[in-house]
């Protein structure tokens, strides 16, 4: 069965550093995003992407967020300086049409 | 702005008994609701939609009820099982041609006793 996969599943990052999340989605998906989901709180939109362009973004994503798809296959989230409050789960998300299909999650932890 | 409520954190039940996992939304404008079931240190799990033009949708064990008029749905889970124990997440969708954003609950954590 095709799966939304996520690597790497945890990074542990410097205060200041830049990561980068990647993510596969199902290939024949036209809609990606990505949420997170802050220890203890619920899962929170950070941003779509269709077309080759983010379609919506919440508040939450800041300059310091970007997105990228850069080969057609792989899908991205860049944080360009991590701060503590960035320590979440960053799941990836994709859809056809209906339900978004997420992958495990990779854990983020800004020390 | 939390235009997706859960309002119990938590809910425990019986090993056979039925589950019922509420959800509560402000934006009568959602035309698609969906229900996510989450392990720890998994990504949600797709379980159940149902558009709004619905207002039962039933699959297996699960069935989901929208209640347009107060903004209320509901999934039901008969006979539950042990292996349901995880969080729920009810999550609704304003559909775009430029795809949606799914607003979240905070999510119910269910325990199914043996």
């Amino acid at each position: 069965e095709p799966e939304v996969t996520q690597t790497p599943s945890h990074q542990v990052t410097q205060m200041g550093q830049e990561v980068i999340l990647r993510c596969v989605p199902i290939s024949n998906h036209l809609y990606f995003y990505w949420y997170r989901q802050i220890l203890g709180q619920k899962v929170e939109f950070l941003v779509s992407f269709y077309n080759n362009e983010i379609s919506e973004k919440s508040e939450i994503f800041d300059d310091q967020f970007s997105v990228e798809r850069p080969d057609g296959s792989n899908f991205t989230l860049k944080i360009r300086s991590t701060k503590l409050e960035d320590s979440a789960m960053y799941f990836c998300a994709s859809s056809e049409t209906g339900e978004a299909f997420f992958g495990q999650g990779t854990r983020l932890t800004v020390v | 702005d939390q235009q997706v409520k859960q309002n119990s954190p938590s809910l425990s039940v019986q090993e056979g008994r039925i589950s019922i996992l509420n959800c509560d939304y402000t934006n009568s404008m959602f035309d698609y609701f969906l229900w996510y079931k989450k392990y720890p240190a998994e990504g949600p799990t797709f379980l159940i939609s149902i558009s709004s033009i619905k207002d039962k949708n039933e699959d297996g064990r699960f069935t989901v009820f929208l209640n347009k008029s107060a903004k209320h749905l509901s999934l039901h889970i008969v006979p539950s099982q042990p292996g349901d124990s995880a969080v729920y997440f009810c999550a609704a969708i304003l559909s775009s041609d430029s795809g949606y954003a799914l607003n979240f609950g905070k999510g119910t954590s269910l325990l199914v006793t043996p």
